[in-house]
């Protein structure tokens, strides 16, 4: 099992560009989520998916949207992007009968 | 909203010392709580998660405890190697729909050889 992966590793926008961070998971999970972690912050949720056909909104969702795409795929989109969305991005999901959360490598995003 | 501490933000230690690194929480209705990993520009590793029915879990040589009623979790290293330098994640998860995790902001672990 390839767990949680996320593409791109790493990512360079300018202010206005947009672009798709792109999540999937092969264990058969129900959740799934997304956080993004700032220096001197913990990590913060943006969206989570219960299920699929599902999203809602987390602690810090302005700016961003997103798509599950089907039980395995989670995807987050940055219409507009904005220097204060530079950041790293992880992925995560868990099995609603379990507890444990599963995260991605992360991608690293910078907006200039 | 759950507030996660993670007191101190680093700790450094010689080798083959046992350390305790401390996590507080403010909300005690927590459905679990979980510790993590995470090396230098790289992702989580999960280390170790406590239910709230639980009281400790252990691992190797990681132990990690629950006490509700004080809003404390502590993670204990025993025996630490030069291997465990990183940095250390507690979170905590309330008992809501999203099951989300609210993250402390760590505590940087240096094992000096």
């Amino acid at each position: 099992n390839a767990g949680v992966t996320q593409t791109p590793k790493f990512q360079v926008l300018k202010t206005g560009q947009s672009m798709t961070l792109q999540c999937a998971q092969d264990m058969n999970h129900n959740s799934m989520y997304w956080y993004r972690q700032d220096p001197g912050m913990g990590l913060r949720l943006i969206y989570y998916s219960a299920s699929e056909g599902t999203t809602d909104k987390g602690e810090v969702p302005n700016g961003y949207n997103v798509s599950r795409l089907n039980k395995r795929e989670f995807s987050l989109r940055l219409e507009s992007a904005a220097p204060s969305q530079t950041s790293v991005y992880f992925c995560a999901s868990r099995l609603n009968t379990g507890y444990e959360q599963y995260f991605g490598p992360g991608t690293r995003l910078t907006v200039t | 909203k759950q507030e996660v501490t993670q007191i101190p933000a680093a700790l450094s230690v010689p080798e083959g010392e046992n350390l305790v690194l401390n996590c507080s929480f403010t909300d005690s209705a927590i459905y679990n709580l979980q510790w993590f990993r995470q090396d230098p520009g790289k992702g989580l590793t999960s280390l170790l998660l406590i239910q709230s029915s639980q009281r400790e879990q252990t691992s190797g040589r990681l132990n990690a405890s629950l006490d509700k009623s004080s809003g404390r979790s502590t993670l204990y290293i025993a025996a630490s190697q030069p291997g465990d330098s990183a940095t250390y994640l507690c979170a905590a998860s309330r008992r809501t729909g999203a099951n989300n995790l609210f993250f402390g902001t760590g505590t940087r672990l240096t094992v000096i050889p």
